[in-house]
């Protein structure tokens, strides 16, 4: 079974619209992280957050902010105001005890941005 | 510091020859990580490294992959022939924090070797 989901394969919007990138994850530990990266079109891989299972809070960063919530098992990513620059694909990611805290990526979503 | 620093960053061979793929891990970085990318397998985990010894690599496909980290500065990964399925993005990364018993905080990634074999 899959145990990180990002179902949107790809999204486009229009430059200044928000958009939300869906992440669902699966695991048994009661201990885990949750993570986003971003790999813009020139190809690395840039860390953008990290949040540990213990703590809900939601978080806001500029124009990101993310949704943690237990109860649906998700961990969804906002931007506000889009811009072309945010152009990029998207991966969520889980590390978990039984994985020995090995990132276990979901599949990506691709977010296209139009001018 | 400059992060994590990977070369080449294109590499186009022929079947059947030996490449070798390199990265730099940032200074002071206890783990580091080799990464595949395909468009039909994602992201997947080769190998990784703490503090210089390799933990586990039971992601290495096949015994024609082979990594090696002879210091805290460098590492080498190699496939010896190459096939034109090992065809994909590798990344290379470097996390500041030891894997076992600790969580994985963010690892920092270079920006990747794009390897086609033809």
């Amino acid at each position: 079974a899959q145990k990180v989901t990002q179902a949107q394969t790809e999204i486009s919007v229009v430059e200044k619209e928000d958009v939300t990138l869906d992440c669902v994850y699966e695991t048994r530990d009661t201990t885990y992280y949750l993570f986003w990266y971003k790999q813009p079109p020139s190809g690395e891989l840039v860390f953008l957050i990290r949040r540990n299972s213990f703590d809900e809070q939601n978080e806001i960063s500029g124009r990101y902010s993310w949704n943690f919530q237990k109860s649906t098992s998700s961990f969804n990513f906002t931007i506000t105001a889009s811009q072309v620059v945010d152009s990029a694909v998207y991966f969520c990611a889980l590390t978990e005890a039984d994985s020995n805290y090995q990132l276990i990526w979901g599949a990506g979503t691709k977010l296209i941005i139009k001018p | 510091d400059a992060g994590v620093i990977q070369s080449p960053r294109h590499e186009v061979t022929e079947m059947g020859q030996e490449v070798t793929l390199r990265c730099k891990p940032i200074s002071g970085h206890n783990s580091l990580f080799w990464y595949r990318q395909t468009m039909m397998r994602g992201l997947e985990l080769l190998i990784y490294f703490n503090n210089n010894v390799p933990i586990d690599d039971s992601g290495m496909p096949e015994d024609r992959f082979s990594a090696k980290m002879p210091n805290a500065s460098f590492s080498t990964l190699k496939i010896q022939p190459s096939e034109p399925r090992d065809s994909a993005v590798y990344f290379c990364a470097s996390s500041p924090h030891i894997i076992t018993g600790t969580p994985n905080t963010e690892a920092f990634f270079g920006q990747g070797t794009r390897l086609t074999v033809v």
